[in-house]
């Protein structure tokens, strides 16, 4: 079964509209990471959380880590059409610096 | 500008040829990891190297090889034992503590 699991698969917005993604872990996380990816393109690193409780923004966008790292939400206020993309969580779990991808979620923001 | 180079950008392989994947970075990160990216499955862990002279396997091994002679490259071979080697390779770089840092790709198709 899927260790990290991230949702909406999709998601069309219009311009303007708030939205939040989900990922959610089957266990306790090290450390939670949100990407952003263009399609065909590298990852772009968004940000990182690692104590529970925290909560970090950069620009539009906010990210949480519940009080027991097994949940993590990705939050965009005001979306604009340079937030599409595929989004996705990675986890790590502490043990040997591997992580773990969610499937993604594919972002349209309709103008 | 520090960062991961991954070249070429797009790889064509011909049946039963083996291929290699470049991947280098000037960030002084200890870590590097290979990545193999398919429509709908997220990022899935192929190898990874914590130091140099020395790699793991990771989730998708089979088929695949990997070196670490320096700290900077680890390049990626695409063997013929690969049954199913189409697809998006993503390499990653990552300092103890910090981010995970992505190359932006090479598209491997074979023809």
């Amino acid at each position: 079964s899927q260790e990290l699991e991230q949702s909406p698969q999709s998601l069309i917005v219009q311009e303007g509209k708030n939205l939040t993604i989900n990922c959610t872990s089957s266990k306790t996380l090290y450390g939670l990471y949100w990407y952003k990816q263009k399609y065909g393109e590298g990852l772009i690193f968004l940000m990182m959380l690692q104590k529970g409780g925290e909560e970090k923004s950069h620009e539009k966008i906010t990210a949480k880590l519940d009080e027991k790292k097994q949940q993590s939400s990705l939050h965009i206020t005001a979306s604009q059409p340079s937030h599409a993309g595929i989004y996705l969580c990675g986890a790590d779990w502490g043990s040997n610096y591997k992580l773990t991808f969610g499937k993604g979620t594919l972002l349209t923001v309709n103008p | 500008d520090g960062g991961i180079t991954q070249s070429p950008k797009y790889l064509f392989r011909k049946e039963g040829q083996n291929v290699t994947l470049s991947c280098e970075q000037n960030l002084n990160h200890d870590a590097m990891y290979w990545y193999r990216q398919d429509p709908g499955q997220g990022l899935r862990l192929i190898y990874y190297s914590q130091i140099v002279n020395d790699f793991q396997k990771g989730d998708i091994a089979e088929g695949y090889s990997v070196s670490r002679e320096k700290k900077e490259s680890f390049p990626l071979t695409v063997t013929s034992a690969q049954k199913n080697p189409t697809a998006f390779y993503l390499c990653a770089s990552r300092r103890t503590n910090y981010g995970y840092t992505f190359g932006s790709g090479t598209r491997l198709t074979v023809v």
